[in-house]
Formats: C-alpha cells, sequence, structure tokens
C-alpha cells in the first residue's frame, strides 16, 4: 500500500537557519506529493505541491521537489523565521485513492 | 470562495453520550473525508463520502459513523463516547477522487470528553 515516512522532530532552529525536513514514501505508480502546514489550533493549510516526477513545488520562501528515483519529496526553506512555527505534514495522493498523511514534523524557530 | 466550514469549533461531552458533528465543503466540491487529530496518534483517517456513499473507511470502532447529503454537506457522529475521543475532528473537501488531487481542510471540531 501507499505510505509516507518523514522525520518527527521536532525541529528546533534558530531564526534565519536553512531548514530541511525529509519526506520519503512508498506508492504504486504516480503519485501526487504534498506539503501541508498546521500552525497552533488551526487546521492543514496546504503549503505546496509537486503533481509529476522532477516538478518543484514552491511557496512563502519552501520548496520541494519531487525526486522519483529517491522516492523524495524533501521540504526546505533558506531563512526560517519565527512565525514558520507549526507542524509540517508530507502526503501523497493517489488517483482515486485517499490521502495518506506522514506523522507531522513539529517545527519550532527561536528568535 | 468560502472556504470549509466545521460546526461546532469547540465542545464539551460527557462519557456514554453523543456527539454530531457537521462539515460544510468548499462550493462546488463533491468529497468529504473526515481525519480525528491526537497528540499521540497524529492524524488518522475516519472515513470519505462522495456523491453521498461511503467511499472509505479508516479503522475505527463503529460508534464512529458519519453520512453526506444531496447538497455534499457532511456530518459525523460518534456515539457512547470515551475519554480516548477527546480530539481534533478535521474535515476536508475536495473537487472528486477522480477530478482533483487536492484536499482543502476546515479549521476543525475541538471535542472534550470528561
Amino acid at each position: 500500500g501507499n505510505s509516507v515516512t518523514q522525520m518527527e522532530g521536532p525541529v528546533t532552529l534558530s531564526e534565519e537557519a536553512f531548514l530541511t525536513i525529509n519526506c520519503t514514501y512508498t506508492a504504486t505508480g504516480y503519485p501526487s506529493l504534498f506539503w501541508y502546514v498546521q500552525y497552533p489550533g488551526e487546521g492543514l493549510q496546504l503549503l505546496l505541491k509537486a503533481t509529476k516526477a522532477d516538478d518543484k513545488g514552491s511557496n512563502k520562501g519552501f520548496e520541494a521537489t519531487y525526486r522519483k528515483e529517491t522516492t523524495s519529496f524533501h521540504l526546505e526553506k533558506g531563512s526560517v523565521q519565527v512565525s514558520d512555527s507549526a507542524v509540517y505534514f508530507c502526503a501523497l495522493y493517489n488517483y482515486g485513492q485517499n490521502f495518506v498523511f506522514g506523522p507531522g514534523t513539529r517545527l519550532s524557530v527561536l528568535p | 470562495k468560502a472556504g470549509v466550514t466545521q460546526t461546532p469549533r469547540y465542545l464539551i461531552k460527557t462519557r456514554g453520550q453523543q456527539v454530531t458533528l457537521s462539515c460544510s465543503p468548499i462550493s462546488g466540491h463533491r468529497s468529504v473525508s473526515w481525519y480525528q487529530q491526537t497528540p499521540g496518534q497524529g492524524l488518522q483517517f475516519l472515513f470519505e463520502y462522495f456523491s453521498e456513499t461511503q467511499r472509505n473507511k479508516g479503522n475505527f470502532p463503529g460508534r464512529f459513523s458519519g453520512r453526506q447529503f444531496s447538497n455534499s454537506r457532511s456530518e459525523m457522529n460518534v456515539s457512547t463516547l470515551e475519554l480516548g475521543d477527546s480530539a481534533l475532528y478535521l474535515c476536508a473537501s475536495s473537487l472528486g477522487p477522480y477530478e482533483g488531487n487536492t484536499i482543502y481542510f476546515g479549521e476543525g471540531s475541538w471535542l472534550t470528553v470528561v
């Protein structure tokens, strides 16, 4: 079946540090890949997505590249801010099937 | 356009009671799915509805049920509440399982069972 693995954290960084949150997946076919973010007390928001191999999703300074050869979709940001503190979920979707989410990675950014 | 709307946002129930949560999807979206989020278990899939039919169900006891109406609005019900049912219940909508590949979440309903 389909599955998503991601580093669970928590990840603690200082402001302006470089961020990487690893995500790998197992799936048949050609899934779409997503990163969702959950700020404290809120629901999940779509951060970025990529629908085919080698696509790069980007939003708010975050980027992730769909790497089929390594079955990965790592999230990166060059310079994090305190306001980026949240829980980040990697997810995949296969046509006609349910979304599958990773366990989430809690990020804390210290001023 | 309006996002996914969940009501109520917060509620407190007593063990043994039942609860009904409501979800209004984004206009034009016909698929609604429900998730339970707890600190220990993360995000767990409850069920998905499309065109008033349950397409998939997660690994939850029969106390958890749902339905979808002809206007795509959905409700989920939990009967005989247990302390362990305390969680954030999230609803998400999409165009449909074969029509779109992005789901959009509501703010969630915080359920506390005492």
